[in-house]
């Protein structure tokens, strides 16, 4: 079985600062790896994923994440938020034996402030 | 390229009552799947449709919750009777065909989100 774990539940940062959001997983098998979005009242949105190749993978809006195979951890990073930033972000893995299911963290609210 | 439709986006019910959410997928998309999302919480699964079939539905509360996608297209998700437990946002998602063998990405409508009383 996977899960995932988000540590931090929330994360307040001044607009311009740099930003990293912790996301840890214990897998008995490899796994893939994805960081979601959700504005308020939208659905989730694809950020980045890792499914092979270089470990540092870059997404939409400026965000970045590295997966760490001997940590378990897939953090996300970013090197200077925006107010427009502020959401709440899921980290998810998806075992790749072939099964699709998506088993999501707990989330982490990102809290931009000017 | 229209999104993941879903309706309606917020519903309020008394326990014991019965509730039908809808979920159009992206057109094209074979794979389509049912989300719970409770408050504080992460999504989870509650069913995966490839076309007309169920793939997986084993976290789906079988006893109280229905879901079905009769044309391959768009599908219902049902809840009768509903307990003060099943206030959460229900997320409808699809994919181009996740049998494919690539993973491939889920997209996710704005929710319907369900308040039991």
């Amino acid at each position: 079985a996977q899960s995932v774990t988000q540590l931090d539940s929330q994360v307040p940062v001044f607009e311009e600062a740099p930003v990293e959001l912790r996301c840890n997983y214990s897998s008995s098998v490899s796994v893939y790896l994805f960081w979601y979005v959700q504005y308020p009242n939208q659905g989730l949105q694809l950020l980045l994923k890792y499914l092979s190749g270089s470990t540092l993978v870059k997404g939409i809006n400026g965000f970045e994440a590295e997966f760490n195979k001997s940590q378990t951890s897939f953090h996300l990073r970013k090197p200077s938020v925006h107010i427009s930033d502020t959401a709440e972000y899921f980290c998810a893995v998806t075992p790749s034996d072939g099964t699709d299911k998506l088993i999501f963290g707990t989330g982490t609210r990102l809290q931009v402030f000017p | 390229e229209a999104g993941v439709a879903q309706s309606p986006r917020y519903k309020i019910i008394e326990k014991r009552q019965s509730v039908a959410f809808w979920c159009n997928p992206i057109s094209g998309h074979a794979t389509l799947y049912w989300y719970q999302q409770i408050l504080g919480q992460g999504p989870k699964l509650l069913i995966q449709f490839q076309n007309n079939g169920v793939v997986d539905d084993s976290q789906l509360p079988k006893d109280r919750f229905s879901a079905e996608r009769l044309k391959g297209v768009d599908s219902t998700l049902k809840i009768q009777p509903a307990k003060l437990e099943d206030s959460a946002v229900y997320l409808c998602a699809s994919s181009l065909d996740a049998l494919m063998g690539v993973r491939e990405t889920q997209y996710f409508g704005p929710g319907t989100r369900l308040l039991v009383l």
